[in-house]
């Protein structure tokens, strides 16, 4: 199994700040990696999938790097409504897993 | 416009079963893989269950294995989870999710609104 170890766990920033969020697998998945973002109370929205693309309506200000084993989630300057808790997913290899969560918050 | 509609939730005792179930609507059902995901309160997203678009293949986590059943009735655009000797582990909001391919290598997008499930004595 594939383990995601996302970084840092909790991520404290103020609005107009960037946000770097970042995402290793324990082993080599290509581009195989998927952004999502959760607010309280919510389901899961899908942000970026393979490493690098936006999904459809997601703002240009997120953005995805990385390939291999390192993989990281930009948010360029941060709005009021980007506190979330932000997970990754691989599905390079089965079964599919998700990293533990970085939480951003205020 | 794509949308998923959880149901089927609520409170169970442990070696109790439930069914849930999720409606989809706007878009070809048969041509999307389906999959269940879990959440544990404050917990994060664990992967349950797959199933492709055929319907003929299913997949399921090891914590699930031999407990739970996906299935789908494409005719009725819904997917389905029983789930049976249910565990104090198993409580979780199960999201239902369509993948992005019609295989189980995929990616979430949308997810349904979540179905609480509390396994309790």
């Amino acid at each position: 199994e594939i383990v995601l170890t996302q970084s840092p766990v909790t991520l404290s920033l103020s609005p107009g700040e960037r946000a770097t969020l970042s995402c290793r697998a324990s082993q080599s998945i290509s581009s195989d990696l998927a952004w999502y973002q959760q607010k309280p109370g919510q389901a899961p929205r899908l942000l970026i999938y393979d490493a690098s693309n936006r999904a459809t309506g997601i703002p240009a200000r997120f953005s995805g790097s990385g390939s291999v084993t390192d993989f990281s989630l930009i948010i360029s300057s941060l709005e009021p409504e980007d506190f979330a808790v932000y997970y990754c997913q691989q599905r390079s290899d089965w079964p599919i897993t998700f990293g533990q969560g970085t939480k951003l918050e205020i | 416009e794509v949308h998923l509609s959880e149901s089927g939730g609520g409170l169970v005792q442990p070696g109790g079963s439930l069914r849930l179930s999720c409606a989809a609507s706007g878009f070809t059902f048969t041509n999307y893989a389906m999959t269940w995901v879990r959440q544990a309160p404050g917990k994060g997203l664990e992967w349950v269950s797959a199933i492709k678009g055929s319907g003929y293949s299913t997949f399921y986590a090891d914590s699930v294995k031999g407990r739970f059943t996906i299935s789908r009735d494409n005719s009725r655009k819904t997917v389905f989870l029983l789930m049976n000797s249910l565990r104090v582990e198993d409580s979780a909001v199960y999201y239902c999710a369509k993948g992005d391919n019609s295989g189980i290598y995929n990616w979430f997008d949308p997810w349904g609104q979540g179905t609480l499930v509390t396994v309790s004595s």
